[in-house]
């Protein structure tokens, strides 16, 4: 157990429709990293949350947004679903130090139909 | 583009052997690097993590790391059929951010 929890665990949604996954950090963690992970491929950096404020994107569009909330737990929105989308969503909390190692969450699996 | 590259397998070694992954990386200012293990449908999990030159051992598991060959490589001694899964390497790219190569999926028969 990695003390980082992730919801809803799975997902349906279909084309052009929103969703919202949410993240609860490590206890102590300021750091918030989101990766989406398609079907056998590594998991891919889509952007992170350091005290509330993006940190550093990956080439993901802007339909893709975040929030990290006071008490540094973390939201991934995507607008506009599309059928590409479908993938394991993970969320990794750490202090934000370089070096520091990320803990993962379960994912949320998303499917988009 | 920051890249790490892996060889996707699947690799396939007898219980009792040595496994063998290897990573190479395309950043050449990185300093940071992880091995993580993800079983299928579930999430990564760290194994080991080196930053400096040279091996790294924690228990049956031995990361090496080689800055100016630009590669790192995890060795599993003992392999046991609970060790079959894919193993990620990833590379810190910018202050705790992470790239990840595709993955190696390992496979340890009886």
């Amino acid at each position: 157990e990695t003390g980082v929890t992730q919801s809803p665990t799975h997902l349906i949604k279909t084309r052009g429709q929103q969703v919202t996954l949410r993240c609860s950090s490590q206890s102590g963690h300021n750091t918030v990293s989101w990766y989406q992970q398609a079907l056998g491929q590594g998991p891919q950096f889509i952007f992170q949350y350091y005290r509330e404020e993006e940190n550093g994107r990956g080439n993901f569009p802007p339909r893709f947004s975040g929030l990290q909330f006071p008490n540094y737990s973390s939201e991934l929105n995507v607008n506009a679903l599309e059928l590409d989308d479908s993938a394991l969503y993970l969320c990794a909390s750490s202090f934000g130090r370089p070096g520091d190692i990320q803990y993962f969450g379960a994912g949320t699996r998303l499917s988009v139909l | 583009q920051k890249e790490v590259e892996q060889n996707s397998g699947p690799l396939s070694v007898p219980e009792g052997a040595i496994a063998s992954l290897n990573c190479t990386y395309s950043d050449r200012g990185s300093q940071s690097f992880f091995w993580y293990r993800q079983y299928s449908g579930k999430s990564p999990e760290l194994i080991m993590s080196i930053y400096s030159n040279g091996d790294k051992e924690d228990g049956r598991f031995t990361a090496q790391l080689n800055k100016a060959s630009q590669y790192v490589s995890l060795l599993i001694r003992d392999s046991q059929p609970s060790d079959s899964a894919t193993y990620l390497c990833a590379v810190e790219s910018d202050t705790d951010k992470l790239i990840f190569g595709t993955g190696t999926r390992l496979q340890v028969f009886p």
